[in-house]
């Protein structure tokens, strides 16, 4: 059974440009959520997605968005980026009623 | 506001010994309890996860104990191997927020051959 995937793997962008990342699900998987991991603040929660609605919401500001398509595939969006915008982002999937995510492996963003 | 603590930040353990973890949290809401495993470069692995209405857990090599009175609870690492030098961070969540997790802050766990 195929993992999480993330892509693109590893992105560069420049201060004040947006981006767009994208997360595939386990096959089956309808809830996704996402997290931001740096090293000083941690693993940080963003969003989660279930069935296409924002279920949850973490403590970041408006630039950072989402969204979940009817097969599951989500993405998210920073608008604006600022070079504190660089992390780890890493989508996590879970299947409905069972507890625990499966992290992909993340996208690396290195806003310059 | 950390809402789940962790510590030590770093471990260093001889192969074969045990490696100790240990977490805390407030939110007696938290209802799931779980430890990831995470090498560089790669995403947090699920290892273990535990609920309050257990005071243990075991997989293999892997234990959690949990004490529900003193909001706490623990990874126990028996015979460490130098292939479980990863860092391993504690998590929480409730039923209510789906898989939003808590996390801990990370435990940078070397097992020295």
């Amino acid at each position: 059974k195929a993992g999480v995937t993330q892509t693109p793997r590893y992105l560069i962008k420049t201060r004040g440009q947006q981006v767009t990342l994208s997360c595939s699900p386990i096959s089956g998987h309808r809830s996704v959520s996402w997290y931001q991991q740096t090293p000083g603040q941690g693993l940080q929660f963003l969003f989660e997605y279930f069935s296409e609605t924002q279920r949850n919401k973490g403590n970041f500001p408006g630039r950072f968005s989402g969204r979940q398509f009817s097969n599951s595939r989500s993405e998210m969006n920073v608008s604006t980026l600022e070079l504190g915008d660089s992390a780890l982002y890493l989508c996590a999937s879970s299947r409905t009623g069972t507890p625990g995510a499966f992290f992909g492996q993340g996208t690396r963003l290195t806003v310059v | 506001q950390q809402q789940v603590k962790q510590s030590p930040q770093s471990l260093i353990v001889q192969k074969g010994g045990i490696s100790i973890i240990n977490c805390a949290y407030e939110n007696t809401a938290f209802d799931y309890f779980p430890w990831y495993q995470q090498f560089p470069g790669k995403g947090p692995a699920l290892l273990i996860a535990i609920r309050p209405d257990v005071s243990e857990k075991k997989e293999g090599r892997f234990t959690i104990s949990f004490n529900k009175s003193a909001k706490q609870f623990s990874l126990h690492i028996m015979d460490s191997q130098p292939g479980d030098s990863a860092t391993y961070f504690c998590a929480a969540s409730t039923s209510n927020t789906g898989n939003q997790f808590y996390f801990g802050t990370g435990t940078s766990l070397t097992v020295i051959p």
